[in-house]
């Protein structure tokens, strides 16, 4: 069973527009969730985390909303940007040390 | 940034050799840790490590899996004897402390086959 789940499974979307990337999670233990992304042949990096204490964080052009109650969090870029393709892994952890990460959102901006 | 280096980038190998998967991890940080990742599914925890011992390991973990840290140098799972379903890509990664579950730096993987 999937701890973590993630859709769209790829999304595209045009230079400028926003991108809507959707998570959600069984384990209402999970009480860190960060957001990796990827490039191409270059290691996952943290982008962006949350705490279930907020129902928001903002950094720069990335947010992410987050719903406790229906255990769901998305992440949504804003004026999207070429440079923002990549895969986006959503991830949670209960336990400290161990993340749990989704399958991965594959995104691809176009000019 | 900070990056973890891993060693080698592919290795391919035939069923029952052992392999030993290397890390460097940053320079000043504590904690280390293994994941798996099958090909088209999540990267998945297998171990973790500190002060020279496992902390805590998932059921991926097998006893054929081991890691170490000899003398602060590479941060290394070695599987003896490896099986088919052990080929998946393998990322290191590594956080300066126990507090920062989510502030851990990946290395780039080691796709491992085994024939």
């Amino acid at each position: 069973q999937q701890q973590v789940r993630q859709s769209p499974q790829s999304l595209t979307v045009w230079e400028g527009e926003t991108a809507i990337l959707n998570c959600s999670y069984e384990d209402s233990t999970f009480d860190y969730f960060p957001w990796y992304w990827q490039f191409p042949r270059e290691s996952p990096a943290l982008l962006i985390a949350i705490r279930p204490v907020s129902n928001k964080k903002e950094d720069g052009r990335f947010t992410i909303f987050f719903n406790k109650r229906e255990k769901k969090l998305s992440l949504h870029i804003t004026d999207s940007q070429p440079g923002d393709s990549a895969t986006y892994f959503c991830a949670a952890t209960q336990v400290v040390g161990q993340l749990t990460f989704g399958r991965g959102t594959r995104l691809q901006v176009y000019a | 940034g900070p990056k973890v280096l891993q060693i080698p980038s592919h290795q391919i190998i035939d069923m029952g050799q052992m392999v030993t998967l290397n890390c460097d991890p940053v320079s000043n940080h504590l904690y280390f840790y293994w994941y798996k990742q099958i090909l088209g599914q999540q990267m998945e925890f297998l171990v973790n490590f500190y002060n020279g011992k496992v902390m805590e390991k998932s059921k991926l973990f097998k006893d054929q899996f081991s890691v170490e840290r000899p003398d602060g140098s590479y941060f290394t799972l070695k599987i003896q004897p490896t099986a088919l379903e052990d080929s998946a890509v393998y990322f290191c990664a590594s956080s300066p402390d126990w507090g920062g579950a989510g502030e851990q730096y990946f290395g780039p993987g080691t796709r491992l086959t085994v024939l």
